[in-house]
């Protein structure tokens, strides 16, 4: 089975802070993603990666940078956490093993006060 | 822009009878559509994916895709409790991944 790990499930962070979420898959998939999702919203695209040291912005980059130092593993940074930041983040897989079927992690709620 | 529309519920069916999905999209070359179930406080989870025109079947679920028409539907039979979630119709049309509907909130009711 293909697992997606996020490492911080629940979060709380002060505004102005440095935030790091963290995100690894088992697959060796190529492409991986970061997603909020918020009621009313849905899922949006934040950023996505088809290999390592590659980024391609989303639909909704701002405030947010990414990181993929190895293939594995896929970083979403908020370099100064807002409030309007709070959200659910979803990291997820795909490559062409599976189908190209997008494999979700469960989720890392962050709460920005 | 890519378009993945859903009718956001919820939508209410009673426990045992047919629940009937549908999603419309915008991209005529989308190539992959797919289903994904959410529970409350959940990430997705994927419950069916379709490529070809027509129906395809999975024990009580029936994906129904129709290209000409941009429009992809997902049946339950036999609805359970346990079915009650939102609904995420995503499609898929190059590398930047899959564009999502906002979702239809799906309640069985027992």
């Amino acid at each position: 089975d293909v697992k997606v790990t996020q490492s911080s499930r629940y979060l709380v962070k002060r505004t102005g802070e440095k935030v790091f979420l963290e995100c690894v898959q088992d697959m060796d998939h190529e492409n991986m993603f970061w997603y909020r999702q918020d009621p009313g919203l849905g899922l949006r695209l934040i950023y996505f990666s088809y290999d390592v040291k590659m980024k391609e912005k989303g639909d909704i980059p701002e405030g947010y940078s990414v990181s993929r130092e190895k293939k594995e593993r896929f970083s979403l940074i908020l370099e100064s956490a807002s409030t309007n930041q709070t959200s659910m983040y979803l990291c997820a897989s795909t490559g062409p093993g599976s189908g190209n079927t997008i494999y979700f992690g469960e989720g890392s709620w962050l709460t920005v006060v | 822009q890519k378009e993945v529309e859903q009718n956001s519920g919820p939508l209410s069916v009673p426990e045992g009878a047919i629940a009937s999905l549908n999603c419309t999209y915008s991209d005529r070359g989308s190539q992959s559509f797919f289903w994904y179930r959410q529970y409350s406080g959940k990430s997705p989870e994927l419950i069916m994916f379709i490529y070809s025109n027509g129906d395809k079947e999975d024990g009580r679920f029936t994906a129904q895709l129709n290209k000409a028409s941009q429009y992809v539907s997902l049946l339950i039979r036999d609805s359970q409790p346990s079915d009650s979630a939102t609904y995420l119709c995503a499609v898929n049309g190059g590398a930047d991944g899959l564009t999502f509907g906002k979702g239809t909130h799906l309640i069985i009711q027992p």
